[in-house]
């Protein structure tokens, strides 16, 4: 059985701070690695995409992988109240995206 | 493109009535993916279909589900008969490849069984 495991939160951070959004997965053959945004009553959107081990960032945003542990976190920087969602961890395996639960960031003006 | 197309966006049926979801994927896409999203299970692949031929309908949890996508535009999933615990937010998703490319979920269709 595949799992992505995510802490539901609510994670809550102050306007401007950093939020730390962690995510382990059980399948030591996965390849690539997914943040998506979900906010309340919409669909899934990808924020960013990881594949190799270390950091990659993209504007507010940096992912990092660390295969050996099985670890995937999403940090935001400067968080505003527009990031208040719920974010997803995504895997790919062999095939398809298996999902993590998601955890709700809460940012608070 | 306008995105991955699904309807209705809402419905509500009885229990023991057949509901049929509907859903276009983009464009030049060879995948299509239906998920289940509810508070208790988190986002579940349902099926996904790749060049309109079903490859892995695992996550489909009982006989009274089923799905179809007779061409590469098209694609429904039914629930017949319906039950109360089959109500959440049915999504379909699309993707160019199944690795290392993002997919691009429509607007799902909420289903409430009563």
């Amino acid at each position: 059985q595949k799992e992505v495991e995510q802490n539901s939160g609510p994670l809550s951070v102050p306007e401007g701070a950093i939020a730390s959004l962690n995510c382990t997965y059980s399948d030591r053959g996965s390849q690539s690695f997914f943040w998506y945004r979900q906010y309340s009553g919409k669909s899934p959107e990808l924020i960013m995409f990881i594949y190799s081990n270390g950091d990659k960032e993209d504007g507010r945003f940096t992912a990092q992988l660390n295969k050996a542990s099985q670890y995937v976190s999403l940090l935001i920087r400067d968080s505003q109240p527009s990031d208040s969602a719920t974010y997803l961890c995504a895997v790919i395996g062999y095939s398809t995206l298996t999902f993590g639960k998601g955890t709700m960031l809460l940012v608070s003006p | 493109d306008a995105g991955v197309i699904q309807s209705p966006r809402h419905e509500v049926t009885e229990m023991g009535q057949e509901v049929t979801l509907r859903c276009k994927p983009i464009s030049g896409h060879d995948y299509l993916f239906w998920y289940r999203q509810t508070m208790m299970r988190g986002l579940e692949l349902l099926i996904y279909f790749n060049n309109n031929v079903p490859i892995d309908d695992s996550g489909m949890p009982e006989d009274r589900f089923s799905a179809k996508m007779p061409n590469a535009s098209f694609s429904t999933l039914k629930i017949q008969p319906s039950e109360p615990r089959d109500s959440a937010v049915y999504f379909c998703a699309s993707s160019p490849t199944t690795q290392n490319t993002e997919a691009f979920f429509g607007q799902g269709t909420r289903l409430t069984v009563v």
